[in-house]
């Protein structure tokens, strides 16, 4: 199956500072990734799906001036937080939008869990 | 946004018990997928049934989908301690270029 490889798994950081999230696709290639946000005890959020080559499509309600997406290449999406505060605390998981399209399972990668101090 | 709406939130049962986790979405769809995530951890795909189809199975889990009523379940039989982890249901359309609306979950608990 189609591999996802989201790097770090897991990351401390600062108040007003920005983390950046990797989510690559090692065997294939992703026009679209789709990005998740996670809070404790809560389903999964669609937070933004991003094209490569074109801006993202964020969903309503998300800031997109503080998550900056980036999709550069087909087997590469970045996600930046920007200046975090506590309450962007969460686990975040990226997915390539090609699974589901041809009928199969969806993979996702492993997750991001940040933590705003 | 969420589409779909689960019930129960929580559910603890006694291993060996079936356990039967229902999920249900507002608009149409293509396909719907459930998912395993033990806490704080990635998901783990465990079955994907689309929408001209009712039944699907994959050794102890039988998936249900009736789209006239907008709903599926989930049933894992012989429940094992090891099954203890939170469940969402995620709905497709092929037009939307894969994009997933998950539910709100279902948190199982299974005491040996």
């Amino acid at each position: 199956g189609a591999v996802v490889s989201q790097h770090p798994s897991w990351v401390i950081c600062k108040s007003g500072t920005s983390v950046k999230i990797e989510c690559r696709s090692l065997d294939f290639q992703a026009t679209t990734m789709f990005w998740y946000r996670q809070f404790p005890k809560q389903s999964l959020m669609l937070m933004a799906t991003s094209n490569e080559g074109s801006k993202a499509t964020y969903e309503q309600g998300v800031e997109k001036d503080k998550f900056l997406i980036n999709h550069a290449s087909l087997t590469l999406s970045t996600l930046t937080v920007t200046s975090a505060h506590p309450e962007d605390s969460s686990f975040y998981i990226c997915r390539p939008g090609q699974g589901v399209i041809k009928g199969t399972e969806a993979f996702f990668g492993q997750g991001t869990r940040l933590t705003v101090v | 946004s969420q589409q779909g709406e689960e019930d129960p939130q929580a559910l603890s049962i006694q291993e060996g018990e079936n356990a039967t986790m229902n999920c249900s979405y507002k608009t149409s769809i293509n396909n719907l997928q459930w998912y395993r995530q033990n806490s704080g951890r990635g998901l783990v795909h465990l079955i994907l049934i689309r929408s001209n189809e009712r039944e699907k199975h994959s050794g102890r889990l039988r998936v249900t989908l009736d789209t006239s009523k907008k709903s599926s379940s989930l049933l894992i039989t012989a429940s094992r301690a090891a099954d203890t982890a939170s469940y969402f249901c995620a709905t497709g359309r092929d037009n939307q270029g894969g994009k997933l609306i998950f539910g709100q979950g279902t948190e199982l608990s299974v005491k040996p």
